[in-house]
């Protein structure tokens, strides 16, 4: 099972609104990631977990708040966010945080009114 | 971190061979060149990485220069299927993949 899932698939949700963005991978993989992309740009490194534990955080406003509950969950816990966070949001996993292969999600179409 | 400059578009016709090339001539020994694309209304597809020696797999070779400050990337014969962004990243130790603008490859019928 080389599949990375993310849930759900589309999100809409207002600016006071609390949600969060699940992702889920069966691969043993040891190390998750976050990724924000814009349309027609290209992904953007938000977070990174290794052996469940926030390894980079690149600068990201706390209004996005990463979870890493298990070796094969990763969550994205949105709170009072601004229409400019509009994006597909990515997660991906692999078997170390180095330079092994990522492999990742379909993404979740995030959409803030 | 090491950057990598590609070229914004490339045309190809369908089933004819497809060289994509990426510029990394900051790139430092232990850098590895790693190639992701990403179709139409989907997450990024790992492709292929190398270090130095040329690499292939069943989607594509990877040919690299022996300075190491290039490398292309080949599809032998490019279908429709294969019209997609192409990313050249260096991922540092760290695991932190910083994508540039990729290639954007067309494939005509």
């Amino acid at each position: 099972d080389t599949e990375v899932t993310q849930t759900p698939k589309h999100l809409v949700m207002g600016m006071t609104n609390k949600k969060s963005l699940k992702c889920e991978q069966h691969m043993g993989h040891r190390a998750m990631y976050w990724y924000k992309q814009k349309a027609k740009k290209p992904p953007e490194l938000m977070f990174v977990y290794s052996y469940e534990k926030l390894s980079i955080n690149e600068s990201v406003p706390s209004r996005f708040s990463p979870e890493c509950p298990n070796s094969s969950l990763l969550n994205l816990h949105l709170h009072a966010l601004q229409p400019e966070d509009s994006a597909l949001y990515l997660c991906a996993s692999s078997r170390g945080q180095a330079i092994y292969e990522q492999y990742f999600g379909p993404g979740t179409r995030l959409t803030v009114t | 971190d090491a950057k990598t400059t590609q070229p914004n578009s490339m045309e190809s016709n369908e089933e004819e061979p497809v060289h994509l090339p990426c510029n990394h001539s900051t790139i430092s020994g232990t850098d590895y060149i790693h190639w992701y694309r990403q179709l139409p209304s989907q997450g990024p597809e790992y492709v292929i990485h190398g270090l130095t020696s040329n690499v292939n797999n069943r989607m594509a070779s990877l040919a690299i220069a022996e300075d190491r400050k290039s490398s292309t990337l080949i599809l032998h014969r490019a279908t429709l299927r294969d019209a997609a962004v192409y990313y050249c990243i260096l991922p540092t130790n760290a695991g932190k993949s910083t994508f540039g603008d990729g290639t954007t490859l067309t494939v005509k019928p």
